[in-house]
């Protein structure tokens, strides 16, 4: 079955730490990747994405993921984290272009907190 | 300008009656989707639709339907709202060279 896992319900590091959030997948296909970001009342932005190439991406606003397809997993990571970070991150996979393989399955998302 | 927007973005209303949320995206994208956002934050497919097929995530009450007035336009909309209908509402787009989604704000929708 196609899923995403974000082990990490909340966490909460302090301005200026690094951070890293997590995603697992299972798709049986090759997976096209995503990270998204929803501030409060907002909704979702586009981080970055992994279609092939490089395994390691990068996004706006700092961040970055890598892809290991040996672990199937595609860890979101910012080396240093700023106060306007706060906000909910969602880990998605998707497959080809046609039909329901469009389709993005999302992971229950990650609320990030960040203290002064 | 806002490439996929919603309206309205909050709807407050009571039980059985009928609604619609507007979609509509400037990208010149072939795909939109519309999403539920439950109390949790989990977001969950309803419907992907071009102009070829409208593909129905089988878990949605068939209370729900899109209708897509023109390739710019995905409207959803709902009859005989329940309780469990209270949600945020995505609508988001796709375009065929690209597999990323643009979402809309979203619309809040609450039943009474």
């Amino acid at each position: 079955a196609q899923s995403v896992t974000q082990p990490d319900i909340h966490i909460t590091v302090s301005e200026g730490a690094s951070l890293e959030l997590r995603c697992n997948y299972s798709y049986g296909a090759t997976p096209y990747l995503f990270w998204y970001v929803q501030s409060p009342g907002q909704g979702l932005q586009l981080l970055l994405k992994y279609f092939s190439g490089d395994t390691l991406v990068q996004g706006i606003k700092g961040f970055e993921a890598e892809f290991k397809r040996s672990q199937s997993s595609f860890n979101l990571r910012k080396p240093s984290v700023h106060w306007s970070d706060a906000a909910e991150y969602f880990c998605a996979v998707g497959g080809g272009y046609g039909g329901s393989q469009g389709n993005l399955i999302f992971g229950k998302g990650t609320k990030l907190s960040v203290k002064p | 300008d806002t490439a996929v927007s919603q309206t309205p973005k909050y709807l407050v209303t009571q039980m059985g009656n009928d609604k619609s949320i507007k979609c509509e995206q400037n990208l010149g994208h072939d795909t939109m989707y519309w999403y539920k956002q439950d109390s949790k934050k989990f977001l969950k497919i309803m419907f992907s639709y071009n102009n070829k097929e409208l593909i129905i995530n089988e878990t949605v009450p068939n209370r729900f339907s899109p209708k897509s007035p023109d390739k710019a336009h995905l409207n959803l909309h709902i009859n005989s709202l329940e309780l469990g209908d209270s949600a945020v509402y995505f609508c988001a787009s796709r375009s065929s060279s690209y597999n990323e989604q643009f979402f809309g704000p979203g619309t809040r929708l609450t039943v009474l």
